[in-house]
């Protein structure tokens, strides 16, 4: 099983302040995903990182992957208490579907007014 | 859209009792699973299919069992509920044939809980 160690495990930060979370793993994937899983709700996807390197911006928030395709990192920018949420990155190897998708572990971020 | 919709949203069961968690997705998904979550392991994958009438284990299947007779539906059945299978419960699905680039739809979740 390929492992993913998000950190920081817990992030509480207040509004406007920046911030930036880690995924981190010694395997290499093909892709690497990042979803934010609201209270009581499940995770929804925000981003799909697929090149070395690669950086993609969503408003506020920067995603890059790893040029050695084994880590990934999200900052956010002067964050919101709408950002607050569990931050889950899932890796997907080169071989097989799906169910060969491995999730982090997840990093909770409170945001405060 | 529904997406993809889980029942029910709380439960509360004895050692010892059975019960199905349903799934259904509108979306005409091949792919399907079902993950339980838990504080600090991630989410961690119980059963998948990718279509009726195939199912697979995945990580942790021990206790659980899974059929897949409509593309939509995607019950899990526990068959005698312990305490370790206190979790929380989210099903998903995906369109399988263009791979796990592509996004997976999760349920709102079911929290179990097991006295």
């Amino acid at each position: 099983t390929q492992l993913l160690e998000q950190s920081p495990q817990f992030l509480s930060i207040q509004e406007g302040e920046n911030l930036t979370v880690y995924c981190n793993s010694s395997s290499v994937f093909s892709s690497l995903q990042w979803y934010r899983q609201e209270p009581g709700e499940g995770p929804v996807l925000l981003v799909t990182v697929v090149t070395g390197g690669e950086v993609k911006k969503l408003k506020r928030l920067t995603f890059q992957f790893g040029d050695a395709r084994k880590d990934s990192s999200l900052h956010i920018t002067a964050a919101q208490p709408g950002d607050t949420g569990l931050y889950l990155c899932a890796g997907a190897p080169y071989s097989g579907g799906y169910q060969k998708v491995t999730f982090g572990t997840g990093t909770k971020l409170q945001v405060i007014p | 859209n529904a997406g993809v919709t889980q029942t029910p949203k709380f439960q509360v069961l004895k050692t010892g009792q059975s019960m199905t968690l349903q799934c259904a997705q509108d979306m005409n998904h091949e792919y399907m699973s079902w993950y339980r979550q838990d504080p600090g392991m991630g989410l961690r994958l119980i059963h998948y299919s990718v279509g009726a009438g195939i199912t697979d284990q995945g990580e942790v299947p021990n206790g659980y069992n899974v059929s897949r007779s409509t593309t939509e539906d995607f019950p899990l059945r526990l068959l005698s509920a312990a305490p370790s299978q206190t979790s929380v419960y989210f099903c998903a699905s995906s369109y399988e044939r263009t791979g796990p680039r592509t996004e997976a739809f999760f349920g709102q979740g079911t929290r179990l809980t097991v006295v």
